[in-house]
């Protein structure tokens, strides 16, 4: 079963506007984490946000926040005023098991390509 | 701080040639290392798990017989591509962890490697 799901494949957005990249995810453990990284057309994978299942507040950096809604299973990310260089791949991953556990594997989607347009 | 390097960054390689990727933490120890393949167009795949000092532990479905990974010590862990032929062409990116900063993978640039 698809533990990550991200419906957008492709996604265009104009400049200086606030985009949402939908996330949902499956799990039955309580402790979790969920990430979005940015995959520009170089290939590297740029870290962005990070959440965890049991904190309060939906986390910020910058112009990113993540919309989490735990009993919708959801991890939106919001990138607000939209910049031509955040053209890229959005990738959201989930961490199963606890912060510092054992398992650092991450489980990612299949992706949404952003596009910015001037 | 966190940077992660990986070596080559391309290469072509003849079918039946094995290819040797490296994957560094310039500044940082890294207790564990990832191995992911990604196809054009599709999401990472992890490939196996590396920690340091022990054998690697490898997703379902990968054989571990021809993607060999040796993690020698904190910094550097290798990937090998035995008898490589076309259909491993791929992109491979390894990541890193830091101890007590567990869950957060620090991600390479990549190796696109191309088999002809």
């Amino acid at each position: 079963a698809q533990k990550i799901t991200q419906t957008q494949p492709g996604m265009f957005v104009q400049e200086k506007e606030a985009v949402t990249l939908d996330c949902t995810y499956d799990t039955s453990d309580p402790s979790y984490g969920l990430f979005w990284y940015k995959q520009p057309s170089s290939g590297e994978m740029i870290f962005l946000i990070y959440q965890g299942s049991y904190d309060q507040q939906n986390a910020t950096e910058g112009r990113y926040s993540l919309n989490f809604q735990k009993a919708r299973k959801s991890a939106n990310l919001v990138i607000s005023a939209s910049q031509l260089g955040d053209s890229a791949m959005y990738f959201c991953a989930m961490r199963e098991g606890p912060y510092g556990g054992a398992t650092n594997k991450l489980i990612f989607g299949t992706g949404t390509l952003l596009a910015v347009q001037p | 701080g966190a940077v992660v390097s990986q070596h080559p960054s391309r290469v072509i390689c003849k079918s039946g040639t094995s290819v040797k990727i490296e994957c560094r933490s310039l500044d940082f120890q890294a207790t564990t290392m990832f191995w992911y393949r990604q196809f054009p167009k599709q999401s990472l795949m992890l490939m196996a798990t590396s920690n340091e000092g022990s054998k690697a532990t490898y997703e379902q479905g990968v054989e571990k017989d021809k993607f060999l990974i040796n993690h020698a010590s904190l910094t550097l862990s290798t990937l090998t591509v035995t008898s490589a032929h076309p259909e491993d062409s791929s992109f491979y990116i390894c990541s890193a962890t830091i101890s007590g900063r567990a869950s957060l993978q620090f991600f390479g640039p990549g190796t696109r490697l191309t088999v002809l």
